[in-house]
């Protein structure tokens, strides 16, 4: 079976770009999360959907966004791109409340 | 912000020889996990442990849970050079509809031939 796939695999955008990250989750899970993963840290959440609904938001401006598809597929926007938003962004599926796995990410770059 | 810490930072061992790392959270947790990170690529999952389980195994791992002291530990035996990359425990709280991990900051091991 596949696991979570990401794309792009790598951006490199400039500040005050729009960004549109896209993720697969496994077949079967409806649950997908998104983290930021900033250089020597661990990864912070920030949002979790599931059947198409919002369920969690972690401590994110309103510059970030996500949506999640009848597919299960979602997309993470960050508007307004800052150097700070540099960082590795993962996604992660789950059966609701089970083990989440987590795709390669997407390594973000802001100029 | 991060639940909690990893313990020891980095830490540096030779093929053969058992790694142990710590992990210490500040809430109460459902379960905890623990992902290995190679390179600033994905995580990959190694295992789960439930917050009315002790102790569990998988393969060269073990994974211990003490709920009073909130800490865990994992250990490594036997380890190899591959097993080099950054490992992170991770508290899971479905408080209201959320299913959200809470990471610690990662222990970095590396594992000479």
């Amino acid at each position: 079976d596949a696991g979570v796939t990401q794309s792009p695999t790598h951006l490199i955008k400039t500040r005050g770009q729009h960004v549109t990250l896209r993720c697969s989750p496994i077949s079967g899970h409806k649950s997908v999360s998104w983290y930021q993963q900033v250089l020597g840290q661990g990864p912070q959440f920030i949002f979790q959907y599931y059947e198409k609904e919002e369920r969690g938001r972690g401590n994110f401006p309103d510059r970030f966004s996500a949506r999640q598809f009848p597919n299960y597929s979602s997309e993470l926007n960050v508007n307004a791109l800052l150097l700070g938003d540099s960082a590795l962004y993962l996604c992660a599926s789950s059966a609701l409340g089970d083990t989440q796995y987590f795709g390669p990410g997407t390594r973000l770059t802001v100029l | 912000s991060q639940q909690g810490e990893e313990d020891p930072q980095a830490l540096s061992i030779q093929e053969g020889e058992n790694a142990t790392m710590n992990c210490s959270y500040k809430t109460s947790i459902n379960n905890l996990q623990w992902y290995r990170q190679n390179s600033g690529r994905g995580l990959v999952h190694l295992i789960l442990i439930r917050s009315n389980e002790r102790e569990k195994h998988s393969g060269r791992l073990r994974v211990t849970l003490d709920t009073s002291k909130k800490s865990s530990s994992l250990l490594i035996t036997a380890s190899r050079a591959a097993d080099t990359a950054s490992y992170f425990c991770a508290t899971a709280d479905y408080g209201g509809a959320t299913n959200k991990l809470i990471f610690g900051t990662g222990t970095l091991l590396a594992v000479q031939p």
